[in-house]
């Protein structure tokens, strides 16, 4: 089975710097998807970005890239000029892509706090 | 923007009463999900529907759970006989899946959730 990793609960960064959120899973499969979905505290997730694993180009949305090392098995989300609407928790997620299973496997989330 | 809404916000019950979460999805989305987090822990699968049935569900999702659509915009989520154990935050989610060159592709989108809390 497959299972996601996010070995920081929690991370602090300035306004306007950058940080970076690690995430690792385990797959024996070669095609899948992964996700960020934010959470504020109004507890809604919000899909954050998305990375297809047969992609070798890394994605971006606007303030938002990842860092995906397929081998590495690694998933990085890298925050720019953090504002205060950023604090959340942060979860990574895995999504088969092979038939079958639909589900996504979360990983524990990271708390991030944006100081002024 | 389309959003998958969800109702009630809030539902508290006491123990082995039934409770019923409704989710309306996105109006062209084909594939809904129940998860669940219970406070301070991950997000669980519970259960996906497509085409009027289970198309999959987790260990989680025993007898005591059960799925519905019971009109073209409603999905619900039924607890016949809830337990302090199910107090958690319940999310419904939806997709739109398109296949395209052998290759599924979707992104799930995520009501508000509801917080359900069993006395």
């Amino acid at each position: 089975a497959q299972t996601v990793t996010q070995s920081q609960p929690e991370m602090s960064v300035q306004e306007a710097e950058t940080v970076t959120l690690s995430c690792t899973y385990d797959t024996s499969e070669s095609d899948y998807y992964l996700f960020w979905y934010k959470q504020p505290p109004s507890r809604q997730m919000i899909l954050v970005i998305r990375q297809e694993a047969y992609k070798q180009q890394n994605a971006t949305e606007n303030r938002f890239s990842v860092n995906f090392q397929k081998a590495a098995k690694s998933f990085s989300l890298k925050i720019s000029d953090s504002q205060l609407g950023d604090a959340a928790m942060y979860f990574c997620a895995y999504r088969s892509s092979q038939g079958g299973s639909e589900k996504l496997v979360f990983g524990k989330g990271t708390k991030l706090t944006v100081n002024p | 923007e389309p959003e998958v809404t969800q109702t009630p916000s809030h539902q508290v019950t006491q123990m082995g009463q039934e409770v019923i979460l409704r989710c309306v999805p996105i109006s062209n989305h084909l594939y809904f999900y129940w998860y669940r987090q219970i406070l301070g822990q991950k997000v669980e699968f519970l259960v996906s529907f497509y085409n009027n049935e289970i198309s999959e569900k987790s260990e989680i999702f025993d007898d005591q759970f059960s799925v519905e659509r019971p009109d073209g915009s409603n999905f619900t989520l039924k607890i016949r006989s809830t337990k302090l154990e199910d107090s958690a935050m319940y999310f419904c989610a939806s997709s739109e899946r398109s296949v395209a060159a052998r290759r599924y592709q979707e992104t799930q989108y995520f009501g508000p959730g509801t917080r359900l809390l069993v006395l």
